[in-house]
């Protein structure tokens, strides 16, 4: 069965710091990983994904993930965070069945 | 070009009371998924249609049923209403051949 693991509940960061947010799933077979954010009284907005390839993906706003097969992690990072990066993130895994299965969310709050 | 809209943005409703919500996808696509996502949780997978068929189904009971038209939007229906089926409803559209959804902007359920 498919399942992830978002271990940290809430992240603070200083703005302009380095962030990484931890994924970590469990599945018997390959699969394809996502990272959400979803900023207050809003959908989910797509901020990379894993599908095949290199294991090092870049998305939108900077953000990249990096996809560890032996150690079924997909961890978030950012080199730089600015304020408007303060939302929740979402690691979401699917085995290729089309329903994505969510972590918990790691609530990221950006301080000035 | 639109993304995904969802209707209405929020509902109240009473306890045993029915509700449908509505939602039309992103220009072009054919697969349309709902999921619930609770207070401070990550979202859980209730159905997937394509084809005007529920395609795959979550752990939710049969109170909760869909519907999809051939314009390939979609209704979520739920029955008998408990205080627990409070929550976000995200509905997502994709292309049948491809793992990357497109959430809307949720419909916020509150039973009381």
């Amino acid at each position: 069965a498919q399942s992830v693991t978002q271990l940290d509940s809430q992240v603070p960061v200083f703005e302009e710091a380095p962030v990484e947010l931890r994924c970590n799933y469990s599945s018997s077979v390959s699969v394809y990983l996502f990272w959400y954010v979803q900023y207050p009284n809003q959908g989910l907005q797509l901020l990379l994904k894993y599908l095949s390839g290199s294991t090092l993906v870049k998305g939108i706003n900077g953000f990249e993930a990096e996809f560890n097969k032996s150690q079924t992690s997909f961890h978030l990072r950012k080199p730089s965070v600015h304020i408007s990066d303060t939302a929740e993130y979402f690691c979401a895994v699917t085995e290729g069945a089309n329903n994505l299965f969510f972590g918990t969310g790691t609530r990221l709050t950006v301080i000035p | 070009d639109a993304g995904v809209t969802q209707s209405p943005t929020h509902l109240i409703k009473t306890r045993g009371q029915q509700v449908t919500l509505r939602c039309s996808p992103k220009s072009g696509h054919d697969t349309v998924s709902w999921y619930q996502q609770a207070l401070g949780q990550g979202p859980q997978f209730i159905f997937q249609y394509y084809e005007e068929e529920e395609r795959q189904r979550g752990n939710f009971p049969d109170r909760f049923s869909g519907h999809q038209f051939p314009n390939y939007s979609s209704e979520l229906n739920v029955n008998a209403l408990l205080l627990g089926d409070s929550a976000l409803y995200l509905c997502a559209s994709s292309w049948s051949w491809s793992y990357e959804q497109y959430f809307g902007p949720g419909t916020r359920l509150t039973v009381t």
